[in-house]
């Protein structure tokens, strides 16, 4: 079975500073890995996947991951927030079950608040 | 670009009232899903389907139902609602295959409220 930890329902950094949302996952096979932006009263978007190859994946509005197999984490990061980044972030893994469907389960979120 | 459609936005229902919330996707994606989301739960699978006429359960399926005739069309049927079925409803998209890493597009959510 696969899982997600988010560690910290809440991350609260001062505009300008370091964004690090951490996410730990669980799997016994090799996952696809996913982080998701939620800005309020809206749904999910996509801010970037890892599928396989290069472990540091660059996404959108300057984020950026990387997948570690030794520590089953894929941690997201930005060197410097923006007051825009105010948001719910969701860690998502995905592997091949029984019959080839790929079916995601995501964690739990963290709000991340951007101070000025 | 409409992407995945859900209707209705926002919505009351009495206790022991049924309704159905609508999806329709216009990407043709084979996969569909319908999450729930509570604060600080994160996102539950309710139900999904992996092509029409095909669909199964998912975490917390008890209370509703689903059916995919078209590879369009995802409804989500509420039967009997409750107070704990009161939360945001999302359905989403993706098309599916090996290696593709199964990207989810979501709709914008359905907030539903049981009094």
């Amino acid at each position: 079975a696969q899982s997600v930890t988010q560690l910290g329902s809440h991350v609260s950094v001062s505009e300008g500073a370091l964004v690090l949302l951490r996410c730990n996952y669980s799997s016994s096979v090799p996952p696809y890995l996913f982080w998701y932006v939620q800005y309020p009263n809206q749904g999910l978007q996509l801010l970037l996947k890892y599928t396989t190859g290069a472990t540091l994946v660059k996404g959108i509005n300057g984020f950026e991951a990387e997948f570690k197999k030794s520590e089953t984490s894929f941690h997201l990061t930005k060197p410097s927030a923006h007051m825009s980044d105010a948001a719910e972030y969701f860690c998502a893994v995905s592997v091949v079950r029984a019959g080839g469907s790929y079916i995601p389960t995501f964690g739990r979120g963290t709000s991340l608040i951007v101070h000025p | 670009n409409a992407g995945v459609t859900q209707t209705p936005k926002f919505r009351i229902l009495k206790i022991g009232q049924s309704m159905t919330l609508q999806c329709t996707q216009d990407m043709n994606h084979n996969y569909m899903y319908w999450y729930r989301q509570d604060p600080g739960m994160g996102l539950k699978l309710i139900y999904y389907s992996v092509g029409a006429g095909i669909t199964d359960k998912g975490e917390v399926p008890n209370g509703y139902n689903v059916s995919r005739s078209t590879t369009e069309d995802f409804p989500l049927r509420l039967e009997l609602a409750a107070p704990s079925q009161t939360s945001v409803y999302f359905c989403a998209s993706s098309y599916s295959r090996e290696g593709s890493g199964n990207t989810i597009y979501f709709g914008e959510g359905s907030w539903l409220t049981v009094v």
